[in-house]
This record gives C-alpha cells, sequence and structure tokens, in this order.
C-alpha cells in the first residue's frame, strides 16, 4: 500500500479562526484527490475533491490547494467552527482502478 | 447521496474464532467493493478490492487467506476474519460509489473488532 500507519500529527485552533491541514501524497501517477473528515468511531466523510487538471478548488467554507511538482495537497478551513474538530485525511486515487490510498491524517481541534 | 452500511458495528470474539463483517450498498448496486483497516491513531489501509463474481484483489502484504472476501451480490461483500487473533482487533471499514458517478467513494460506518 502506498499509505504509512504513522501517529497522527495534531493541529490546534481558536474558533474563528483558519485552519490549515497539509498532506503529502505518494504517487505521481494519482490524478484525484479527496479531503475526508472522520470523526471517533465513524466511516470517513467527503469534504471536497480535486482532480489534477486543477490547483485550486473551493466549496463552503472550505479550500483544496494541489501542487503537483512537489506533490502536496492543503485543505483550507475558513472560521474553524468547534464542529470541525475530527481528523482529516487526504486520499489520493489514479486512473487504474477506484482504490483510494491514504495519507497519514491531521487531527484537529477547535478551542472554543 | 449514496449510502452504504456495514453490521456489525461493534463484535467481540474469542482467539481462534472468525468473523464476518458485511457491507451493503443501500441505494445502488456495486461492482467493486474497498475494504480498509484502521488501528487507533493511525490511517485508513487499504487491505483488498472486493470483486462482484470474481476473485478479490489483496494489497502486498494481506493474508488472503486469513481475510477472506465474498462479493456475493451487486448490493453485498462481506469480510471474514479467520482464526482471529488479538492483533487483528482494528476498525474495518468499506466503501464502494455508484456507478457512473466518477471515481468518489462512499463509506460505511465501520466495525470495530475487538478479539479476546
Amino acid at each position: 500500500g502506498e499509505s504509512v500507519g504513522l501517529h497522527l500529527p495534531t493541529l490546534s485552533v481558536q474558533e474563528g479562526d483558519n485552519s490549515i491541514i497539509n498532506c503529502a501524497y505518494s504517487n505521481s501517477a494519482s490524478d484525484y484527490f479527496i479531503w475526508y473528515k472522520q470523526e471517533s468511531g465513524k466511516g470517513p466523510q467527503f469534504i471536497i475533491d480535486i482532480r489534477s487538471n486543477m490547483d485550486k478548488r473551493q466549496g463552503q467554507r472550505v479550500t483544496v490547494l494541489l501542487n503537483k511538482t512537489v506533490k502536496h495537497l492543503s485543505l483550507q478551513i475558513a472560521a474553524t467552527q468547534p464542529g470541525d474538530s475530527a481528523v482529516y485525511f487526504c486520499a489520493e486515487n489514479s486512473n487504474t482502478g477506484n482504490q483510494f490510498y491514504f495519507g497519514t491524517g491531521t487531527s484537529l481541534t477547535v478551542i472554543p | 447521496g449514496a449510502v452504504v452500511s456495514q453490521h456489525p458495528s461493534r463484535v467481540i470474539c474469542k482467539s481462534g474464532t472468525s468473523v464476518k463483517i458485511e457491507c451493503r450498498s443501500l441505494d445502488f448496486q456495486a461492482t467493486t467493493m474497498f475494504w480498509y483497516r484502521q488501528f487507533p491513531k493511525q490511517s485508513l489501509m487499504l487491505m483488498a478490492t472486493s470483486n462482484e463474481g470474481s476473485k478479490a484483489t489483496y494489497e502486498q502484504g494481506v493474508e488472503k487467506d486469513k481475510f477472506l472476501i465474498n462479493h456475493a451480490s451487486l448490493t453485498l461483500s462481506t469480510l471474514t476474519v479467520t482464526s482471529a487473533h488479538p492483533e487483528d482487533s482494528s476498525f474495518y471499514i468499506c466503501s464502494a460509489g455508484p456507478p457512473g458517478q466518477g471515481r468518489e467513494q462512499y463509506f460505511g460506518p465501520g466495525t470495530r473488532l475487538t478479539v479476546t
């Protein structure tokens, strides 16, 4: 597999501040990426996706940036809320199939 | 949106026994489903691709004789952990995607397996 079972890095932010979560992916052939949010004891929940022909995509309060040169993704959450506290994963996919490989993940804690 | 369910949500079994986990796509048919394993405070690790009507494809390092996958119908895949040991205790998650809607995957709620 392409993901590594490392312990999760953590990020703490004040409520109302913006959050930036980073992810490095490993396969240069990957051309589709999804950010997922996972709350404790639950399955991953889709947040936003981006294809490799784009550098940036915006959703509601979230923006994903893709830098293919250095194989890096970031997720920006505007005006972070307590409900945003969760673990965030980036997942990569190449057009050889629908399987996704997950990054290490980041645990986000929002301080009220 | 597409819904994927898993059953059971939690299971405890004794070491040496086998346990079956079900993954269902509730409102769409899925010729392919995926099984992941997640240890505490770690990422999701892809275990295998479940293919309806044919053998599953396992990721490198995953024992196919230990983790039996059966994709019996277009809405059901099962993962059987055979001769379970405490180190198999983990969170098992499946995913599937509606055909014709791109490569997005919808995830089940996961199954917490504890082997005593």
